[in-house]
């Protein structure tokens, strides 16, 4: 079993949706939890960051962290085109060697106009 | 500044080559990383500096050889690589502790030919 565990989707959407992305995890010693959004052959950009369970909005977008049931959630309202990209989700546990990040598979997410 | 630059761009490499990829960060990060990323895959881990120093190497073959000059600064020396060699090599950097988030940069795309 993979320590984080994401669907790579792929995900069409309209635009305008909602979109949820899902990650859950094994290791109840992440404590830290991030989200990324990466354009096809550029680097990962960070797009949210929380390490406390419960909902984090910034904009359109609102992470939402389940420690009690090991699972996250990236929300992504009003869904734009040019939000279609691969989301990665990644994490870091306590006494964690220089802050190992360990990812998720990514989700190809697409938005159709 | 969230800013990680790396350099260069592209490269297109022999297997019998030595190459240097380049990588800098100014936001006072005292650990820097390397990822390895192939086509719809997760970035993978290579290695891991921490205050200066190695604190992880994730088995990596002796033909990939990190050096770390200094807190903002990061080198991966490349020789006689192997045609499966060939991805997007990414630069992070964060605090090195668990409550920090990882910024990347842009990523090398190395094809060895």
């Amino acid at each position: 079993q993979k320590e984080v565990e994401q669907d790579p989707g792929p995900l069409s959407v309209p635009e305008g949706a909602i979109v949820s992305l899902n990650c859950t995890y094994s290791n109840s010693a992440f404590q830290y939890f991030m989200w990324y959004r990466q354009y096809s052959r550029k680097g990962p950009e960070l797009l949210m960051y929380t390490y406390s369970s419960g909902n984090k909005e910034d904009g359109r977008f609102t992470a939402q962290v389940d420690k009690s049931s090991k699972y996250i959630s990236l929300f992504i309202r009003d869904s734009q085109p040019s939000d279609s990209a691969t989301y990665l989700c990644a994490m870091k546990g306590f006494y964690n060697q220089g802050g190992k990040l360990i990812f998720g598979q990514g989700t190809e997410l697409s938005v159709k106009p | 500044d969230t800013e990680v630059t790396q350099t260069p761009k592209h490269l297109v490499m022999g297997m019998t080559n030595k190459k240097s990829l380049k990588c800098e960060q100014h936001m006072g990060h005292r650990a820097m990383y390397w990822y390895k990323q192939k086509a719809k895959k997760p970035p993978e881990l290579m290695f891991v500096y921490s205050y200066e120093k190695l604190s992880i190497n994730e088995s990596v073959p002796t033909r990939f050889s990190p050096e770390c000059p200094n807190s903002s600064l990061l080198n991966l020396h490349l020789h006689a690589l192997q045609p499966e060699d060939s991805a997007l090599y990414l630069c992070a950097s964060s605090e090195p502790d668990s409550f920090t988030e990882a910024f990347f940069g842009q990523g090398t795309r190395l094809t060895v030919v």
